[in-house]
């Protein structure tokens, strides 16, 4: 069985802060991927990033960084000066062994930027 | 083209009605799912098509029948639905057997029953 668990329902800052949404993750798999996507207002889901099991480098992609650490099983996502547009709903995913049973989700961290 | 376009975006329906909701891609992906995702809730997986075979149903109730004609198409036939059946329904797509593949999603039917 695998689980994904974002413990933060809702997280409001005001623009330019930093934020930090968590992720935490459980599978008995060795290899697994895992995934963060984006869904604003609008509904469709937005690929953000996929990270495999065996690669525990953290990523930075413009504003946007990812720590991803097996010791505490974890995939953490943080957008530094957020913007307005920055605010959605965002789910951490699961992948893994053949991969046919598709993804499981985290209950989603709904991510409010005020101006 | 990376895209997976769904129609219609919004459908309202009756519980005596019967609709199909459609989802088509041109990536060259065998893999197509159909998932449901409640208001404030994650998407939950409903349906996979491997190769336009039907290899998932996760226990989904037959007023829900899933139809892949080919290898871009994938459809959801709706018919005697209930109240509580009313969601998002999302499209997505992948190269099958390989773990390692993300999952591409159109930007789901909301669907409304009365």
């Amino acid at each position: 069985a695998q689980k994904v668990t974002q413990a933060q329902t809702e997280i409001s800052v005001v623009e330019k802060e930093d934020v930090t949404l968590d992720c935490v993750y459980e599978t008995r798999d060795t290899t697994y991927y895992l995934f963060w996507y984006k869904q604003p207002p609008s509904g469709e889901l937005v690929f953000l990033i996929r990270r495999n099991s065996f690669d525990e480098q953290n990523e930075i992609s413009g504003r946007y960084s990812w720590n991803f650490q097996k010791s505490t099983s974890s995939f953490n996502f943080t957008i530094t000066a957020s913007q307005v547009v920055d605010s959605a709903v965002y789910f951490c995913a699961l992948i893994s062994g053949g991969g046919a049973d598709g993804l499981t989700f985290g209950k989603g961290t709904h991510l409010i930027i005020q101006p | 083209d990376t895209e997976v376009t769904q129609t219609p975006k919004h459908l309202v329906m009756g519980m005596t009605n019967k609709k199909s909701l459609k989802c088509e891609q041109h990536m060259g992906h065998r893999a197509m799912y159909w998932y449901k995702q409640k208001a404030k809730k994650p998407p939950e997986l409903m349906f996979v098509y491997s190769y336009e075979k039907l290899s998932i149903n996760e226990s989904v109730p037959s007023r829900f029948s899933p139809e892949c004609p080919n290898s871009s198409l994938l459809n959801l036939h709706l018919h005697a639905l209930q109240p509580e059946d009313s969601a998002l329904y999302l499209c997505a797509s992948s190269h099958p057997g390989t773990v390692n593949e993300k999952l591409f999603f159109g930007s789901g039917t909301q669907l409304s029953v009365l």
